[in-house]
């Protein structure tokens, strides 16, 4: 079975630019996440979907975050205009959904972000 | 405001002998709590889940503990290998059946290191 697909897997940019991060989730998942993951830290959850509504995304800084799930697959997380604070590892997360059962999520390698 | 506490300071152990981390919570009522290890570079990888209701969760050489009244998971990791050696992450979390949330809340990982 294939995993949690994520591209770019590293990405420099300076402030203020745009950047997208892109994820496939495992196939079958209803569920998908974004996680913000800073160096020394654990993963800090930005957005949640269900196939493609959004769940949860009391934590996204909604004036530079956005995020889509286009077709209930495929994830898109963008940063417009990026700080130096959203210098992170951006991963990608996904699960069974609730009728699943299952609570376990499985992640993909995540996207390194360099704001400069 | 909901904190979870993970060692910071890296555990460092011989090989063969049985590593226990610790994970506390304040202000927090989980339905389960799940621990993940994470290699350097790579996303977290899904070990073992404890419900509320669950004293201890066994799998191969690993076993959990959660104690709701302390409010602490301990994990333990018997005959240790140089192999175990990675970056352990406790994640709370409060399962809805109703909206299909699962979201989970990590700590900031202790970091492992097994000597030969």
């Amino acid at each position: 079975e294939a995993g949690v697909a994520q591209s770019p897997r590293y990405k420099i940019i300076e402030k203020r630019q745009s950047v997208a991060f892109w994820c496939n989730p495992i196939s079958g998942h209803a569920t998908l996440y974004w996680y913000q993951q800073i160096l020394g830290q654990g993963p800090k959850l930005l957005i949640q979907f269900q196939n493609n509504g959004v769940v949860d995304d009391s934590q996204l800084p909604k004036d530079r975050f956005s995020a889509e799930r286009l077709k209930g697959v495929d994830s898109t997380l963008k940063i417009q205009p990026a700080k130096l604070e959203d210098s992170a590892v951006y991963l990608c997360a996904s699960s069974l959904g609730f009728s699943g059962g299952s609570y376990e999520q499985y992640f993909g390698p995540g996207t390194r972000l360099t704001v400069t | 405001s909901q904190k979870i506490e993970q060692n910071s300071e890296a555990l460092n152990i011989q090989e063969g002998k049985t590593a226990t981390l610790t994970c506390n919570y304040t202000n927090y009522s989980p339905a389960y709590l799940q621990w993940y290890r994470q290699d350097p570079g790579r996303g977290p990888v899904f070990l073992l889940l404890i419900r509320e209701n669950e004293k201890e969760k066994r799998k191969e050489r690993l076993k959990v503990t959660f104690d709701t009244t302390l409010k602490q998971s301990l994990f333990h990791i018997t005959a240790s290998q140089p192999a175990d050696s990675a970056t352990y992450l406790c994640a709370l979390g409060k399962g809805s059946m109703d909206t299909g949330r699962r979201a989970l809340t990590f700590g900031s990982g202790t970091r492992l290191q097994v000597q030969p």
